[in-house]
């Protein structure tokens, strides 16, 4: 059974700081991996989708990692607002055939102005 | 990206009476919906996954019979929390997804209160 852990459960970090989130997996066998951002009582905004033949994606200050064979993703934020304050979760999906997602425990970030 | 829109965004009822949530894909077709619960500062659990026109598959611990999911078209699922009582309060959120391997969108999510 696929199990998806992120470390830390939160972060505090002072405004324009670069941070990096972790996720890790316990069965690499993947199709791709999803960040999410969810704002409290809101529901999920997809943040990068890796397919799992990718090591890489970005979209402006974000860029997300994967390391497929070691069971982990990282999601880079660089130059931190108060904005990104949220809960960011990561999610695997199985297989091309499997759309059910796993997530992870999430990590609520704040940004401290 | 593809919009996926839920209402309502809270609703309270009393114990004892059913509630509807609807999920709907509003600029895409989506083949496969899925159901969402959210405790409080805990992450998502996989309620059901459902697929236009046929019945819904229930994860291991989830009371079909309490728990109704409809997906009668491809723009459409509805879930209904049926008999409700208190310890069914939560955050329910559903998704969808258009074609398959396309990634998944997700409804802004329904505060359930029962009182």
């Amino acid at each position: 059974k696929q199990e998806v852990t992120q470390i830390p459960a939160a972060l505090s970090v002072p405004e324009g700081e670069n941070l990096v989130l972790n996720c890790s997996f316990t069965d690499s066998a993947i199709y791709n991996l999803q960040w999410f951002r969810q704002d409290p009582g809101k529901g999920l905004t997809s943040l990068l989708l890796i397919q799992s033949s990718q090591r890489e994606q970005t979209s402006g200050r974000l860029n997300a990692s994967l390391d497929k064979s070691s069971g982990r993703s990282t999601l880079y934020i660089a130059a931190s607002q108060p904005g990104d304050s949220a809960t960011y979760l990561c999610a695997v999906r199985r297989d091309f055939g499997n759309e059910k997602l796993t997530f992870g425990t999430g990590t609520r970030l704040t940004i401290i102005p | 990206g593809a919009v996926v829109s839920q209402h309502p965004s809270w609703v309270i009822c009393k114990s004892g009476t059913s509630v509807k949530i609807e999920c709907r894909s509003l600029d895409f077709q989506a083949t496969t919906m899925f159901w969402y619960r959210q405790f409080p500062k805990q992450s998502l659990m996989l309620m059901a996954t459902s697929n236009e026109g046929s019945k819904a598959t229930y994860e291991q611990g989830v009371e079909k019979d309490k728990f109704l999911i409809n997906h009668a078209s491809l723009t459409l699922s509805t879930l209904t929390v049926t008999s409700a009582h208190p310890e069914d309060s939560s955050f329910y959120i559903c998704s969808a997804i258009g074609e398959r391997g396309s990634q998944a969108f997700f409804g802004q999510g329904t505060r359930l209160t029962v009182v």
